[in-house]
């Protein structure tokens, strides 16, 4: 069946990077859009980024635009996020989650169980 | 930047029908999915393309969007729905999501 398990969460100091893994399984990976999306504690879903299934086409966020870049290795079937310059404002839960299809369209159809990033002095 | 904007909360009693509404400029142009996640639990879409369900989702959830709402309706509402609810769509490839609304079965 389709798996996406996050990993590489934790607790980082305000100004530092971290960088969260995705491990896809149960489906042709190349074929489809990836996308992260956050969740902060008590709050709503927040968008992340999106790459599309080749790779060349990635648009992010408002909040994350300059900070953080979304990859991936079709190879490994793995979807990376580098999370720059980290700020207290971006702790949440984050969540690998796989397109509809292999674009810009259609829903985040299926979502990864989240890893937690604290970002906290 | 695009905004769709859900009520924070809607209560029914089991067995009745909730409607959970999303507003936006123009969102009948747009295709809408709902997406229900329950405490502590990764969402789930529900509706997709307006009023699709995915595999598995029970025939009471439908959904419908024209002129600037999109609805959310589920009939014959369960206890096990209660949940919070959101909507997305895209705009200029970028995924936007509504604040999300707390649906209380009580």
């Amino acid at each position: 069946q389709v798996q996406l398990v996050e990993s590489g969460g934790g607790v980082v100091q305000p100004g530092r990077s971290l960088r969260l893994s995705c491990a896809a399984s149960g489906f042709t990976f190349s074929s489809y859009s990836m996308h992260w999306v956050r969740q902060a504690p008590g709050r709503g879903l927040d968008w992340v980024a999106v790459v599309t299934y080749h790779g060349s086409d990635i648009y992010y966020g408002d909040s994350v635009r300059g900070r953080f870049t979304i990859s991936r290795d079709n190879s490994k079937n793995t979807l990376f996020l580098q999370m720059n310059n980290l700020r207290v404002e971006d702790t949440a839960v984050y969540y690998c989650a796989r397109g509809q299809n292999s674009g810009t369209t259609g829903s985040v159809a299926i979502w990864g169980q989240g890893t937690a990033v604290i970002v906290s002095s | 930047s695009y905004e769709l904007t859900q009520p924070p909360s809607v209560s029914v009693s089991p067995g009745q029908t909730a409607v959970i509404t999303c507003s936006g400029e123009k969102l009948g142009n747009k295709y809408v999915c709902w997406y229900q996640q329950r405490p502590g639990q990764s969402p789930v879409v529900v509706i997709y393309e307006d009023e699709k369900r995915p595999s598995g989702i029970p025939e009471r959830f439908s959904g419908s969007n024209s002129g600037n709402t999109a609805t959310l309706t589920i009939s014959g509402t369960q206890a096990t729905d209660e949940a919070d609810y959101y909507c997305q769509a895209w705009d200029n490839s970028h995924v936007v999501f509504g604040g999300g609304t707390k649906l209380a079965v009580l």
